[in-house]
């Protein structure tokens, strides 16, 4: 089974300057997640999908970040304008959840290492 | 919410059994403890879960106090792959039971060192 992926793997930006990730989740996930990892930290959940719907994204920046789940499949994260505290992991993560039945058995995928300068 | 207190660093010989102890003393009755773990440079993985009785799987073992007030991750036969962050997680319970999204909110880990 292919798992969850990411690209791209490493960024580089200057501050004020747009950036986007995308992510693929594993097939036949309804759940999907973007997290941000800032160094020596733990992931903390910026948004949440159940299919294309937005189901919490309470910690999303929503002044510069976006996000969107096209047809309940690949999903995108944009920064815009990025800060220089920005800089972390931004790591994509999907569950089955198809039934409703809460599944904290999440995948992750290998992240996007972004460093704004 | 409920949190959870780990050791920050821990040291681990090769082949010995690792026990990783976690604190989650204001852990709500219906509220699960999940294990994860973050090699270096990689997402995290998902160990291991369990709500009162002990687990076991093809990874680890999971010891729950009878008052639930703490844990313990066993990981049997430390090997150097196993040299990672490992993360005690509760869910949120901040938000209604029903529906998904009760996030799990993460800590910052215990940095487990497996040395030969």
């Amino acid at each position: 089974e292919a798992g969850v992926a990411q690209s791209p793997r490493y960024k580089i930006i200057e501050k004020r300057q747009s950036v986007a990730f995308w992510c693929n989740p594993i097939s036949g996930h309804a759940t999907l997640y973007w997290y941000q990892q800032i160094l020596g930290q733990g992931p903390k959940l910026l948004i949440q999908f159940q299919n294309n719907g937005v189901v919490d994204d309470s910690q999303l920046p929503k002044d510069r970040f976006s996000a969107e789940r096209l047809k309940g499949v690949d999903s995108t994260l944009k920064i815009q304008p990025a800060k220089l505290e920005d800089s972390a992991v931004y790591l994509c993560a999907s569950s089955l959840d198809r039934t409703g039945r809460m599944s904290y058995e999440q995948y992750f995928g290998p992240g996007t290492r972004l460093t704004v300068t | 919410d409920a949190k959870t207190t780990q050791p920050t660093s821990m040291d681990c010989a090769e082949g010995r059994a690792a026990n990783l102890p976690c604190n989650h003393s204001t852990i709500s009755g219906n509220e699960y403890v999940y294990w994860y773990r973050q090699i270096h440079s990689q997402g995290p993985q998902y160990i291991i879960h369990g709500l009162k009785n002990n687990e076991t799987n093809e990874m680890a073992s999971l010891i729950i106090t009878e008052d639930r007030k703490s844990s313990t991750l066993i990981l049997p036969h430390a090997t150097l792959r196993d040299t990672a962050v490992y993360y005690c997680i509760v869910r949120d319970r901040s938000l209604p039971w029903a529906g998904n999204n009760r996030k799990l909110i993460w800590g910052l880990g215990t940095s487990l060192a497996v040395n030969p």
